[in-house]
């Protein structure tokens, strides 16, 4: 069962704010909202996470709503280096496997 | 720099010959893991380890061992390499009690 539902593809222009959904109507009490992206076959990459209240840090901001059911990741001047497929991941902190289950994610196309 | 790096990063072989893809980090970090990634399929999780000398199976460990003899050291080794073992592989790495994933570059296989 998907946890998670984003839109399989976006754009937005260089400059501006790109800002990707997720719903996540099945979240649990415990459990956080990450970020990933990969740039085409690299890696992938973590951008950032949270648990309830809206984070920030130099990527990006992440915002939750009140009742957790969904979030927006917020790439505030997207570059076109920012190309990717992002994926929004639901899970626990710790545990006694740290396995990332991505499912297929938003591409992000971000044209000049 | 942090990071994890993986050697080597291209390489073709054919069935049967024996092959290790070295994973290293630089970060301390008590855990590693590797995954596949092929197409329509995602990233599927191989094998982990929670710290040295422990290693456990993921979702599609068959084919496929690994040792963790060194903290920083996570070989992936295919004692007899099959076709359907070609695909794309990632190290990745993290401190315990933290989902924020370290993945390397990635390694491009290709059994003939």
């Amino acid at each position: 069962d998907a946890k998670t539902t984003q839109p399989t593809s976006m754009d937005c222009a260089e400059g501006r704010a790109a800002n990707l959904p997720c719903n996540h109507s099945t979240i649990s009490g415990n459990e956080y909202v990450y970020w990933y992206r990969q740039i085409h076959s690299q890696g992938p990459q973590y951008i950032i996470h949270g648990l309830k209240n809206n984070e920030t840090n130099e990527m990006a901001s992440l915002i939750i709503t009140e009742d957790r059911k969904s979030s927006t990741l917020i790439l505030p001047h997207a570059t076109l280096r920012d190309t990717a497929v992002y994926y929004c991941i639901v899970m626990g902190s710790g545990g006694s496997n740290y396995k990332l289950t991505f499912g297929k994610g938003t591409l992000l196309t971000v044209n000049p | 720099e942090a990071q994890v790096t993986q050697n080597p990063r291209y390489l073709i072989t054919v069935t049967g010959k024996k092959l290790t893809v070295t994973c290293s980090q630089n970060m301390n970090h008590e855990y590693m893991s590797w995954y596949r990634q092929d197409p329509g399929l995602g990233l599927r999780q191989i094998y982990y380890s929670m710290n040295v000398e422990v290693t456990d199976k993921g979702d599609v460990p068959e084919g496929y061992k690994v040792s963790r003899k060194e903290k920083r050291n996570f070989p992936l080794i295919l004692e007899s390499p099959s076709p359907n073992q070609t695909s794309l592989y990632f190290c990745a790495s993290s401190k315990l009690g933290y989902n924020e994933q370290f993945f390397g570059p990635g390694t491009r296989l290709t059994v003939l």
